[in-house]
């Protein structure tokens, strides 16, 4: 399976800033999708993020507030836009989906809003 | 959307005992059901899955049914050990978005 790469892999920030978190595939991927993961919860899709065109996002998320960009079939970032406590979680990117290839996960980034 | 749950929460066996796992997905459309492990600060990984058009495929240890009629599938793990605890995760997807919707999921502790 691919290789994921994402960074920074934690990050504590001050509420009102924004963080960009990449993610990186060592091989060119069609899907690429960003994840939250609630402290103790389970994963919510977040948007799909799409080559060439603006990214798909799930309900209850917004552009505004979780940017997207994928310049590339290699290549996704995710920005958390004025950030609040109640956005402190771990994000994750994944990969893969179409035909018969299963989605893999990046480490996700931790992120911890004061 | 599609809606999966998961059951149980949490699930304390003892160390060679079997543990079942149970989900079941509300969307008719979804085909493919993938189990995730995800051992605490790490990435959820594959661990198995399963397409609409079989019932039943085995790894090892770890098996998933697939009940499309009624709407659910499960998780067997046989022979349990103590590197098996973990929080596992069931999810469903269609065929059109290759979107995961994923389970609430469930605790496994393995008792030594």
């Amino acid at each position: 399976s691919a290789v994921i790469s994402q960074k920074p892999s934690r990050d504590i920030c001050q509420r009102g800033t924004s963080l960009t978190i990449q993610c990186q595939v060592d091989s060119q991927v069609t899907m690429m999708f960003w994840y939250r993961q609630q402290p103790g919860q389970s994963l919510t899709l977040i948007a799909t993020a799409n080559q060439g065109s603006e990214a798909t996002y799930e309900s209850g998320f917004v552009i505004d507030k979780f940017p997207i960009s994928r310049p590339n079939l290699t290549f996704s970032t995710l920005t958390v836009s004025n950030m609040s406590p109640e956005d402190s979680s771990i994000y994750l990117c994944s990969v893969g989906g179409t035909g018969n290839q299963p989605q893999h996960f990046g480490d996700g980034t931790r992120l911890s809003i004061l | 959307g599609e809606n999966v749950e998961q059951h149980p929460s949490t699930l304390s066996v003892q160390e060679g005992d079997s543990a079942v796992i149970k989900c079941t997905y509300s969307d008719s459309a979804s085909n493919y059901f993938p189990w995730y492990k995800q051992e605490l600060g790490k990435r959820p990984q594959l661990i198995i899955d399963i397409r609409s058009n079989v019932g039943e495929k085995k790894d090892q240890r770890i098996a998933v049914t697939l009940n499309k009629t009624a709407k659910h599938f499960s998780l067997h793990i046989t022979e349990t050990q103590p590197e098996d605890s973990a929080v596992y995760f069931c999810a469903a997807s269609g065929s059109n978005d290759y979107k995961l919707s994923f389970g609430a999921g469930t605790t496994v502790t393995v008792r030594a």
